[in-house]
């Protein structure tokens, strides 16, 4: 099946940084989502995104379909940008959401 | 937008009982899902649901089953807990198939932390 993965797994921030998050994937996909996942553990939807780069206040997010990866970019970041980054995708055709394992980020203040 | 609602935040069982899980949507979506998430294993995905009375094996289904009665309510049946089903459970929701065109977001609940003693 196809594979997601994330990196890094793990990153510290100081308040006001800018980070980049990475998702790779090995096969087309038809959809693609990076979820934030809150400190009571709701995954929040940040973007829908199968292709192309939009941009949502402080975040913004880019996927390239054709070389099968997305990334995440938060600018100026916040502590309350803390908490588990994902990226999920379903395969061209299929109906299960594939999740890669996450980027842990804490921002310091 | 969308609504994802799971009726229990927090649950304590103990174990051999049977626990409910329910979940409800509220726009009408085709698909609904459940998974679990445990530290290190990350989400997997234990049953979901593509049309009312439907149900499909995820990649971890033993130990639980499902009921889909209505379009928007999707449940997870522990038919008899077991400690190592305590864990966070997560329904979600997305509006249809794989020959949709268009943006098919996949929206997730609050989750529900079960503890089963």
């Amino acid at each position: 099946g196809i594979q997601v993965e994330q990196s890094p797994p793990d990153l510290i921030l100081q308040e006001g940084a800018n980070s980049t998050l990475r998702c790779n994937f090995s096969d087309s996909v038809n959809n693609l989502q990076w979820f934030h996942q809150n400190p009571w553990g709701q995954l929040i939807n940040l973007f829908y995104i199968p292709s192309g780069t939009k941009q949502n206040g402080r975040l913004s997010a880019t996927t390239v379909a054709t070389e099968r990866y997305s990334l995440l970019y938060i600018s100026s970041s916040q502590t309350t940008d803390s908490g588990v980054y994902f990226c999920a995708v379903v395969g061209t055709g299929g109906f299960k959401t594939i999740f890669g394992a996450g980027t842990r980020l804490f921002v310091k203040a | 937008d969308v609504k994802v609602t799971q009726s229990s935040r927090y649950l304590v069982k103990r174990t051999g009982e049977k626990v409910f899980l329910e979940c409800v949507q509220d726009m009408d979506h085709e698909n609904m899902f459940w998974y679990r998430q445990d530290p290190g294993l990350g989400l997997r995905l234990i049953y979901f649901s593509y049309d009312v009375k439907m149900k499909e094996k995820g990649d971890i289904p033993e130990g639980y089953s499902v009921s889909r009665e209505k379009k928007e309510r999707f449940s997870l049946i522990l038919e008899s807990a077991s400690t190592n089903q305590t864990s966070m459970y997560l329904c979600a929701s997305s509006l249809t198939g794989p020959s949709y065109s268009g943006a098919n977001v996949l929206t997730f609940g609050a989750g529900s932390r079960l503890t089963v003693l």
